[in-house]
């Protein structure tokens, strides 16, 4: 079956650090560009940031730019977000996705990790 | 970045009825388009992607329609599961851009 499982979210003050991990399986991760997306409470849905398959390109929404850093290891079938400086507007769901093709739309999502940013 | 519109922001229907979201791009985007449907407390399911393309296993009642700015999701004749909410994807260019969600409601 083909899964992604996110770990990592909690509560966390502002100006603080969070790693979350997305754990794939049932399908060859190395092959796919992934993504980060979040959704606040009772908000819509936002990207965060996307790596290609290799891990060499690498983009991020200008909200996150500079504070979160996401990685991957191909070798562990493993997504990672750093995440520093938290703000509160940062409070979220955070979802992994998986590009369906190169380029393409995000066909398979974890089930989040609630990430709260608070004092 | 390409800002996507989406109307209307909610709407209520019955069941049987057939319903219609639109989701406007503020430049050409080609049909690098997706829709996504979410249910309280889930993950977003994809509908249908490249415009009009339905997902393995999504009901034939969805259907996705348009190209270059102006796009359409079509629920033929919208069932129980189907209360939900739907949002629009621009998958043309980063950043990747998402409408502001359609909340379809019983009527």
């Amino acid at each position: 079956e083909v899964q992604l499982v996110e770990s990592g979210g909690g509560l966390e003050q502002p100006g603080g650090s969070l790693r979350l991990s997305c754990a794939a399986s049932g399908f060859t991760f190395s092959s796919y560009e992934m993504s980060w997306v979040r959704q606040a409470p009772g908000k819509g849905l936002g990207w965060v940031s996307s790596i290609s398959s290799s891990g060499t390109t690498i983009y991020y929404a200008d909200s996150v730019k500079g504070r979160f850093t996401i990685s991957r290891d191909n070798a562990k079938n493993s997504l990672h977000l750093q995440m520093n400086s938290l703000r509160a507007e940062d409070t979220a769901i955070y979802y992994c996705a998986r590009t369906r093709v190169a380029n393409d739309a995000f066909d398979i999502w974890g089930q989040g990790t609630l990430v709260t940013v608070s004092s | 970045a390409i800002q996507m519109t989406q109307s209307p922001s909610s709407l209520s229907a019955s069941v049987g009825d057939r319903v219609t979201v639109t989701c406007r791009a503020s430049q050409g985007i080609g049909n690098e388009l997706a829709w996504y449907q979410q249910k309280p407390g889930k993950a977003p399911k994809l509908l249908i992607y490249d415009a009009s393309t339905l997902q393995s296993g999504v009901p034939s009642r969805f259907s996705g329609s348009g190209s270059g700015t102006d796009f359409t999701l079509t629920i033929s004749s919208l069932q129980p599961e189907d209360f939900a909410t739907y949002y629009c994807l621009q998958d043309y260019n980063y950043p990747r851009t998402f409408g502001q969600g359609t909340n379809v409601e019983i009527k």
